[in-house]
């Protein structure tokens, strides 16, 4: 079974409808993350959790909101979704390994599109 | 903040020919690169990593190498296979121990490898 997990793989909604993208991980880590992956722009990231009772703003988190229901769990919601936020989302885990580097393990993506 | 520039965007070789992968960074603070290896419908995968005290690291067909004064690191594929075709992301993460060490990604290079 895959390490870290999204459902669902792929939607299909309209504009103003709230979705919710989930994420489950098994690898135990304390540290999750919400990316969006555009053409030509690379992984920008959404929000990040280091635990339950921590969530943290990443560099485009306007229009978007995240729950961390448990350590292994972490969705992000569009409250009223927007064409311009039609893309590829993933979810990562990372463990703070040694020399303080973040290796990130990402699942296998949700493929959005909002008409 | 973090600025990492990859190039190129796209990339063909002919199977058998080397392959390499440039990636600036801005950040002298950055003290861990990673190389991720995003395949057709499938989540990126850390495929090889380096570390700030070390010049080169070898990975059986994969070498990274790192230029801290110029700031620049290379992704070097060699005797590259059809397997090899996907999209390649470097990542740029910063210095200290604890907290969030915030991971730049850069904008991807697509490796097209021709048989």
């Amino acid at each position: 079974d895959a390490d870290v997990t999204q459902t669902p793989r792929n939607r299909i909604t309209k504009t103003g409808k709230r979705i919710m993208l989930e994420c489950s991980q098994t690898k135990g880590h304390d540290r999750m993350y919400w990316y969006r992956q555009d053409p030509g722009l690379g992984l920008r990231l959404i929000y990040y959790s280091f635990d339950v009772k921590d969530i943290n703003k990443g560099e485009i988190s306007d229009g978007y909101s995240v729950s961390r229901q448990a350590q292994a769990k972490f969705s992000l919601s569009l409250e009223s979704a927007i064409p311009n936020q039609t893309a590829l989302y993933f979810c990562a885990t990372s463990d703070l390994g040694t020399g303080g580097a973040d290796t990130q393990y990402f699942g296998p993506g949700t493929r959005l599109t909002v008409l | 903040g973090e600025n990492v520039e990859q190039h190129p965007s796209t990339l063909s070789v002919q199977e058998g020919d080397s392959a390499v992968i440039k990636c600036t960074y801005s950040d002298s603070a950055s003290n861990y690169f990673p190389w991720y290896k995003q395949e057709l419908g499938k989540g990126p995968q850390l495929i090889i990593d380096i570390r700030s005290n070390v010049g080169e690291k070898k990975d059986q067909r994969i070498a990274v190498t790192l230029n801290k004064t110029a700031k620049h690191f290379s992704l070097h594929i060699t005797e590259t296979q059809p397997e090899d075709s996907a999209v390649y992301f470097c990542a740029a993460s910063g210095g200290g121990s604890g907290g969030y060490q915030k991971v730049t990604f850069g904008t991807g290079t697509k490796l097209q490898v021709i048989p």
